[in-house]
């Protein structure tokens, strides 16, 4: 039974680009949630995505965007990037997002800005 | 807006020390506990959770946490720590009622001598 998985594992881009990470949940789950870290922080929520639809977001711009397609992966995308979006973003995934809901969570996608 | 303390940024023990890790978590509606382990080179896992009932909680490897709603806390425990429960431990919690949103501490980094 495959857990969660995100790639790339690491990914190097410079100020002003765009950047497109994937994730594939655990098998069953229906939800997805993206977090970012940031050296030496836990993890922050960026957003929740179920039936395709963003159902919940954090306090991060609208340069973070996502998508969750019928399969239940997910893409988080980042426009216009800034040296402040270095970090470990990490996704996680859950049956079902209600507040008892475990979550899973991959291993991460490492992004420097440089 | 919610938020989760952790103490302790960085605890060295010897092999057979005890180990005590604050959390204390700002928020006052029913709180869903959690605390996380990452292991070096490895993704977040649950190592226990508190929903309600006993506050006294067992999880994996022998850690347990106490929840003492009066004191807003959530504090993680062992007995006697082993080397290779040298990691980063987070503490978390979502909001009961809500969706799964994790809410994270800072972390605390444990290492531990033989």
């Amino acid at each position: 039974d495959a857990g969660v998985t995100q790639s790339p594992t690491h990914l190097i881009k410079t100020r002003g680009q765009q950047v497109t990470l994937r994730c594939s949940p655990k098998s069953g789950h229906d939800t997805v949630s993206w977090y970012q870290q940031a050296l030496g922080q836990g993890p922050q929520f960026i957003f929740q995505y179920y039936e395709e639809e963003e159902r919940q977001r954090g306090n991060f711009p609208d340069r973070f965007s996502g998508h969750q397609f019928p399969n239940y992966s997910s893409e988080l995308n980042v426009n216009a990037l800034l040296l402040g979006d270095s970090a470990l973003y990490l996704c996680a995934s859950s049956l079902g997002g209600t507040s008892f809901n475990e979550q899973f969570f991959g291993p991460g996608t490492r992004l420097t800005v440089l | 807006a919610q938020s989760v303390s952790q103490h302790n940024h960085h605890v060295i023990l010897s092999e057979a020390a005890s180990l005590e890790l604050g959390c204390n978590y700002s928020y006052g509606g029913t709180v869903n506990l959690f605390w996380y382990v990452q292991y070096p080179g490895q993704h977040l896992q649950l190592l226990l959770k508190y929903f309600s009932g006993d506050p006294l909680v067992k999880g994996i490897k022998g850690f347990e946490a106490e929840f003492i709603k009066s004191k807003f806390s959530f504090n993680l425990r062992k007995p006697s720590v082993q080397w290779s429960d040298t990691a980063e431990y987070f503490c978390a919690v979502t909001l009961s009622g809500g969706y799964n949103k994790l809410i994270f501490g800072a972390g605390t980094r444990l290492a531990v001598h033989p």
